[in-house]
C-alpha cells in the first residue's frame, strides 16, 4: 500500500544534541512538508520541499534544517540551536502542483521528547 | 495574513447525538477548505474537502459546506458514535502564490462522545 511512512515513533534527545526524524514516501508526491503540533494547538508549518534538491522555509524554521535529495525522502534535522524541540512532528506529503486541490497526506508521526 | 478559527473544546456528547463544530476562517481570495481527524496517537486523516463556494463535502456521515458569504465551514453529523472521539481540525489552503499549497490549521476541537 502506497503511504507515508515516519520513524521512529519515539525519539529522545539530549542536550546540545542534534538529531534526525525520518519521512519517506510511496506516493510519488512532488511536495513534502514537516509539521509540529504542540498540546492544545494546531500545526505549525517548518519546512516544505515542493521538488527534489529545493526547500523553503516555513513558519517556525529556526533551529530545524532539511534535505531533499530523493523524490521519496525528506528528512528532518532537530539541531541544538531548537531550545524548546519536545513536540510530535508530522510529515506531509501531496501529488499535483502547487495550484492543484489534491489534499496532504499524512505520515503517523514522531514524538520528541528531551531527556 | 490567512487564519482559521475553531471552536474550543473539549466537545462532549452522549452517543447518537448531532455534533456540529464551528469553523470559520480569513483568507485572501478563494482558498481551499479541509476537515482532518486525528486519532490518538497517530497522525492526520483528511475527512473532506470543499474547493469552492458552495461545495458541500462529505465522508462517513460527516458534512461541511463552504460558506464565502459567512467565511465559514462548520462540520456537522446527525447521530455520533463512540468510535468518533478523535479531535478534528479545520484547515485551509493558502492561494497565494509561490506558498507550496501549505495548509493552515486550526487549533484542533476534542471530540469526546460517550456511551
Amino acid at each position: 500500500d502506497g503511504g507515508i511512512t515516519q520513524s521512529p515513533k519515539y525519539l529522545f534527545r539530549k542536550e546540545g544534541q542534534n538529531v534526525t526524524l525520518s519521512c519517506e514516501q510511496n506516493l510519488n508526491h512532488d511536495a513534502m512538508y514537516w509539521y509540529r503540533q504542540d498540546p492544545g494547538q494546531g500545526l505549525r508549518l517548518i519546512y516544505y520541499s515542493q521538488i527534489v534538491n529545493d526547500f523553503q522555509k516555513g513558519d517556525i524554521a529556526e533551529g530545524y534544517s532539511v534535505s531533499r535529495e530523493k523524490k521519496e525522502s525528506f528528512p528532518l534535522t532537530v539541531t541544538s540551536a531548537q531550545k524548546n524541540p519536545t513536540a510530535f512532528y508530522l510529515c506531509a506529503s501531496r501529488g499535483g502542483t502547487s495550484h492543484s486541490n489534491q489534499p496532504q497526506h499524512f505520515g503517523d508521526g514522531t514524538r520528541l521528547s528531551i531527556l | 495574513g490567512d487564519s482559521v478559527t475553531q471552536m474550543e473544546g473539549p466537545v462532549t456528547l452522549s452517543e447518537e447525538a448531532f455534533l456540529t463544530i464551528n469553523c470559520t476562517y480569513t483568507a485572501t481570495g478563494y482558498p481551499s477548505l479541509f476537515w482532518y481527524v486525528q486519532y490518538p496517537g497517530e497522525g492526520l486523516q483528511l475527512l473532506l474537502k470543499a474547493t469552492k463556494a458552495d461545495d458541500k463535502g462529505s465522508n462517513k456521515g460527516f458534512e461541511a459546506t463552504y460558506r464565502k458569504e459567512t467565511t465559514s465551514f462548520h462540520l456537522e453529523k446527525g447521530s455520533v458514535q463512540v468510535s468518533d472521539s478523535a479531535v478534528y481540525f479545520c484547515a485551509l489552503r493558502s492561494q497565494i502564490y509561490n506558498q507550496g499549497g501549505k495548509l493552515i490549521f486550526g487549533q484542533g476541537t476534542e471530540l469526546s462522545v460517550k456511551p
